[in-house]
């Protein structure tokens, strides 16, 4: 079974500053997909970014990027100038594609990084 | 677009009834799911669906839990009889095929007193 593990509980930024949230995965698949998702205190599960684990290229939506490393089966997440709107919970998400038809299938979340965003 | 829509957005029911919740997702979206969080087991997958059929229903905790899907632009989750153990937030999200990853509801707060 996937796991996926998120290291930091809590992290602190200033804002305009930049912060790294860190998320390390464990599986035997080489083909599968990994996400980021954002939930403030509204507990809407929003999408931030995703990354498909073929392609060796960093996904990138805007401030939020990510930093993959398949070898070493990691997937962090850059916020750049950080906003007082991006105070939340962060989940890192793994999903492996349905193993018949190669589709959509189970997210399995990390435990998720409370960010707060500071003046 | 009105994304996945849940309903209710907050239940409060006393222990041993009968809970329902809906879920109505995105148009086109094949795929719907039902997740739960609560603070000791953070988020888990309890069943999901596939053209209205159920593919994976391995996480619903025991047969107190039912989910139907009778449409594609439908589905509903219940509990009976509830338990106060049952408290947590009830998210429901659909997908299209691939891995575009989901588009959550806003989630049914659910305490069972």
């Amino acid at each position: 079974a996937q796991t996926v593990t998120q290291s930091q509980p809590e992290m602190s930024v200033q804002e305009a500053e930049t912060v790294t949230l860190s998320c390390t995965y464990d599986t035997s698949e080489n083909n599968y997909y990994l996400f980021w998702y954002k939930q403030p205190p509204s507990r809407q599960m929003i999408l931030v970014i995703r990354q498909e684990a073929y392609k060796q290229q960093n996904a990138t939506e805007n401030r939020f990027s990510v930093n993959f490393q398949k070898a070493a089966k990691s997937f962090s997440l850059k916020i750049s100038d950080s906003q007082l709107g991006d105070t939340a919970m962060y989940f890192c998400a793994f999903m492996k594609p349905h193993a018949n038809t190669g589709t959509a299938s189970k997210l399995t979340f990390g435990t998720g990084t409370r960010l707060q965003v500071t003046l | 677009d009105a994304g996945v829509i849940q309903s209710p957005r907050h239940e409060v029911t006393e222990m041993g009834q009968e809970v329902t919740l809906r879920c109505k997702p995105i148009s086109g979206h094949d795929y719907l799911f039902w997740y739960r969080q609560t603070m000791m087991r953070g988020l888990e997958l309890l069943i999901y669906f596939n053209n209205n059929v159920p593919i994976d229903d391995s996480g619903m905790p025991e047969d107190r839990f039912s989910a139907k899907m009778p449409n594609a632009s439908f589905s509903t989750l219940k509990i009976q009889p509830s338990e106060p153990r049952d408290s947590a937030v009830y998210f429901c999200a659909s997908s299209p095929q691939g891995g575009r990853g989901y588009t959550f509801g806003s989630g049914t707060r659910l305490t069972v007193v």
